[in-house]
């Protein structure tokens, strides 16, 4: 079955202790991005790769980190994190990677963060 | 920056009735998602329209982009309680190429 796979998908933890988050996708798709909603706010992306080692900020990718060493696996880390990064997140794939795609994103279902 | 409204940002409504979610930018865009998500899940993509004018048919839900595509809507007739949902659209932007979403519209649908 086609699908994006986050981990976790519940998380508690505290300010300042470093976590990752997982993403994995099985449709071998170039194009993969980090997404945190909000309430109010949408959907906003914090970082997103076109292909294999090619990563580059989105909207809001202050306090975020992510590498791209192959490519079905696309993980989001919190170096040292913070209250305001509270959040839920979903990491998506696409088949195309350039800009003025209209390809669908396929996302994962979820991973809601509470940083104490 | 290129930015999409919503509205409404939430929606009660009975079993039966119909309803229109509308989806507005002062911008251009090159094409149109909509998506519908679902408590505990990640979007889904419903449709994309990608011509001025284009309207789309899934059922009992209709999509229409604006002519000067920098608007478009949702239109659902005899709304089910399995329509309830979070209603996103996203634009691709037309000077950016990257795609931008709407902060949502929250539906209800009683039986």
């Amino acid at each position: 079955e086609a699908q994006v796979t986050q981990n976790p998908r519940y998380l508690i933890t505290v300010t300042g202790k470093k976590l990752t988050v997982t993403c994995s996708q099985n449709m071998n798709h170039e194009y993969m991005s980090w997404y945190r909603q909000d309430p109010g706010l949408g959907l906003r992306q914090i970082y997103y790769s076109m292909n294999v080692e090619v990563t580059d900020k989105g909207d809001v990718p202050e306090g975020y980190k992510v590498s791209r060493k192959e490519k079905r696996n696309f993980p989001l880390i919190l170096e040292s994190p913070s209250p305001n990064q509270t959040s839920l997140y979903f990491c998506a794939s696409s088949p195309d990677s350039g800009p003025y795609s209209n390809q669908p994103q396929h996302f994962g279902d979820g991973t809601r963060l509470s940083i104490l | 920056t290129q930015l999409l409204e919503q509205s409404p940002q939430f929606l009660s409504i009975q079993e039966g009735e119909n309803l229109t979610v509308y989806c507005n930018s002062s911008s251009v865009f090159s094409s149109l998602q909509w998506y519908r998500q679902e408590p505990g899940e990640g979007p889904v993509l419903l449709v994309t329209v990608v011509t001025g004018g284009e309207v789309k048919k899934l059922k009992r839900l209709t999509f229409q982009f604006g002519d000067a595509r920098k608007d478009s809507s949702l239109h659902i007739t005899a709304a089910q309680p399995g329509d309830t949902g979070l209603y996103l659209c996203a634009g691709v932007g037309g000077n950016t190429g990257k795609l931008i979403f709407g902060q949502g519209t929250t539906l209800q649908v009683k039986p």
